[in-house]
């Protein structure tokens, strides 16, 4: 167990419609980052906070939001939700702000199915 | 040029054997390379990490060697164990912070 949290486990929706995907980091973590992960586009790199603040933007669609509340937990939120949307949403947490020399800690996952 | 490449797509080893996955990259601003270990329903687990100020990290069984030059580095699994089994994804991040991109993974067997 990582000790990074996330909500729901699963989810099935349909298209056009919006869903918020929720994310605990470990204690005293102070970084969440998202991931998506699907059969086609393998493991990308959606967004970053630190301590509440955007710290890096990777492939994150515009149709796709996320934040980070006061007291570190995330959310990323996906709107007009379309069939390729379907993938696991993975949220990581560090310690530390970057990338680098910072390990990252990944939850167990959201499974996303929009039919 | 922010890709990175990695083989192969399947590898299935005997026990005891030696396990080997090799990555590349293009990005001359990449610094810093970790291979994340992902079993079935999980998420990806930091396994072993190294800086291009380094051609070889050994952590137990797992070795990452780097070669700066050739823009390549490989993780190598000795002793291979039935546990080993899962999905291996090397990594590459820049100096910038920006930028943290995967390989597209490598499904490891290893047969008891």
């Amino acid at each position: 167990d990582s000790g990074v949290t996330q909500t729901p486990k699963h989810l099935i929706t349909a298209t056009g419609q919006r869903v918020t995907l929720r994310c605990s980091p470990r204690s005293g973590d102070l970084s969440v980052y998202w991931y998506q992960q699907s059969l086609d586009q393998g493991l990308q790199f959606l967004i970053q906070y630190y301590n509440g603040e955007e710290r890096a933007k990777g492939n994150i669609l515009e149709r796709f939001s996320a934040q980070q509340f006061p007291d570190l937990h995330s959310e990323l939120n996906l709107s007009s939700l379309e069939l390729g949307d379907s993938a696991l949403y993975f949220c990581a947490s560090s310690e530390g702000g970057g990338f680098r020399y910072n390990e990252q800690f990944f939850g167990p996952g959201t499974r996303l199915t929009v039919l | 040029q922010q890709q990175v490449k990695q083989s192969p797509q399947s590898l299935i080893v005997q026990k005891g054997g030696i396990s080997i996955i090799n990555c590349a990259y293009e990005n001359t601003a990449f610094d810093y390379f970790p291979w994340y270990q992902q079993f079935p329903g999980k998420g990806p687990a930091l396994l072993i990490a190294i800086r291009p100020d380094v051609s070889e990290k050994k952590e137990g069984r797992f070795t990452i060697s780097f070669n700066k030059s050739a823009k390549q580095f490989s993780l190598h699994i000795m002793d291979s164990q039935p546990g080993d089994s899962a999905t291996y994804f090397c990594a590459a991040a820049d100096n910038y912070g920006q930028n943290f991109v995967f390989g597209p993974g490598t499904r490891l067997s290893v047969l008891p």
